[in-house]
């Protein structure tokens, strides 16, 4: 069975400085990997996602997640926050199948203090 | 190419009444995913629609109920209403809603509240 773990539920940073937005994953197959923002009173939007074709994935907005098949991770970070970057984030796994077998995080709300 | 859908976009219901939920996914998308988001349970997956046919199905009471047409248009019906269905539901889609790279593409949600 396949599971998700988002490691903090609030993460506060200041304009301008990194973020880093933290997901562990357990999947018995070679899974995919999602990252969806969703703003508030909004639907999900992808970030980007793993697909095994490389394990550093850029994504919108300044965004890279990291593959790190050994430490089962697959954390989100941003060089320098933005107060627009301010939203909840979810991590996504995804594995093979004959219909869509995906889970999501808990989420990690993102606060981006001026 | 235009998003997903979703129809209203706010609902004000009371307890006992019934609602329906619309969906519009994607052009040329055939898999319709619904989810319901509450602050205390996160998101949570409903059921998925392929070709008409639900094909996967979470763990909510048979008062969730759905299908899809022949346009790949969806909808969710919750019949009985209570407060604790008061949540934001998702509708997401996808191509073929099969294999692990497929991305699905969320709607805006309609956000029920349950008086």
């Amino acid at each position: 069975a396949q599971s998700v773990t988002q490691l903090d539920s609030h993460v506060s940073v200041s304009e301008g400085t990194p973020v880093l937005l933290r997901c562990n994953y357990s999947s018995s197959y070679s899974p995919s990997l999602f990252w969806y923002v969703q703003h508030p009173n909004k639907g999900l939007q992808l970030l980007l996602k793993y697909t095994s074709a490389a394990t550093l994935v850029k994504g919108i907005n300044g965004f890279e997640a990291e593959f790190k098949k050994s430490e089962t991770s697959f954390h989100l970070t941003k060089p320098s926050a933005h107060m627009s970057d301010a939203a909840e984030y979810f991590c996504v796994v995804s594995e093979p199948g004959g219909y869509q077998k995906v889970t999501f995080g808990t989420g990690t709300k993102l606060q981006v203090i001026p | 190419k235009a998003g997903v859908t979703q129809t209203p976009r706010y609902l004000i219901k009371t307890r006992g009444q019934q609602v329906t939920l619309s969906c519009s996914p994607i052009s040329g998308h055939r898999s319709v995913s619904w989810y319901q988001q509450t602050p205390g349970q996160g998101l949570q997956f409903l059921f998925e629609y392929f070709s008409e046919t639900q094909r996967n199905k979470g763990n909510f009471p048979g008062r969730f109920s759905g299908r899809q047409f022949s346009n790949s248009r969806s909808e969710m019906n919750v019949s009985t209403l209570e407060l604790g269905d008061s949540a934001l539901y998702l509708c997401a889609s996808s191509l073929q809603g099969a294999g692990e790279q497929e991305t699905q593409y969320f709607g805006p949600g309609t956000r029920l509240l349950v008086l």
